[in-house]
């Protein structure tokens, strides 16, 4: 089977600007999450989707991310506008369910570099 | 403060040894999962731990999550270099779904 896709692979943007991840997961997965992976750290839960609902986006950083699901299958993650901060790998998992104990399948991440 | 606290935080070893790392937390979890990942890749699932006490083989790793189900460690008999990676546990706790993942083991084997 296909794995989750994502693109772009790498960004370098400045700062202020603006930014957009797209992601599709395997076909048929429910479960949709996007995470920031800084340097040196395990990977932070920004927002899960449930289908085209969000289950949980209680870490993601409304004033200037956001994040949708529209029909369900693939989604995109936009930042605007970009601090130095954001400087991360953004991963895109998706699970066939919904659960602790659901094995989640990642893409290889988009590399963002603020300038 | 993080839910999950993972030791060592590096380890760099020669091919052929054994290791062990670590995956602690005050809170009970209903299951833990262990990850691998590469550089440039996301993260790969490896195994899955339910039962406390529970203890499950993958080839040279073997993973056990603690009795009270707060811990869980990973040891890996004869290391590779292909072992080498970012071994990450995650979880979900107190009824959650919200999975949480630790900081990482980055381990690197020498030939």
């Amino acid at each position: 089977e296909a794995g989750v896709a994502q693109s772009p692979r790498y960004k370098i943007i400045e700062k202020r600007q603006s930014v957009a991840f797209w992601c599709n997961p395997i076909s048929g997965h429910a479960t949709l999450y996007w995470y920031q992976q800084i340097l040196g750290q395990g990977p932070k839960l920004l927002i899960q989707f449930q289908n085209n609902g969000v289950v949980d986006d209680s870490q993601l950083p409304k004033d200037r991310f956001s994040a949708e699901r529209l029909k369900g299958v693939d989604s995109t993650l936009k930042i605007q506008p970009a601090k130095l901060e954001d400087s991360a790998v953004y991963l895109c998992a998706s699970s066939l369910g919904y659960g602790a104990n659901q094995p989640q399948h990642f893409g290889d991440g988009t590399r963002l570099s603020i300038l | 403060t993080q839910l999950l606290e993972q030791s060592p935080q590096f380890l760099s070893i020669q091919e052929g040894e054994n290791l062990t790392v670590y995956c602690n937390s005050s809170s009970v979890f209903s299951s833990l999962q262990w990850y691998r990942q590469e550089p440039g890749e996301g993260p790969v699932l490896l195994v899955t731990v339910v039962t406390g006490g529970e203890v499950k083989k993958l080839k040279r790793l073997t993973f056990q999550f603690g009795d009270a189900r707060k811990d869980s460690s990973l040891h890996i008999t004869a290391a590779q270099p292909g072992d080498t990676g970012l071994y990450l546990c995650a979880g979900a706790s107190g009824g959650s779904y919200i999975p949480t993942f630790g900081r990482g083991t980055s381990l690197i084997v020498h030939p």
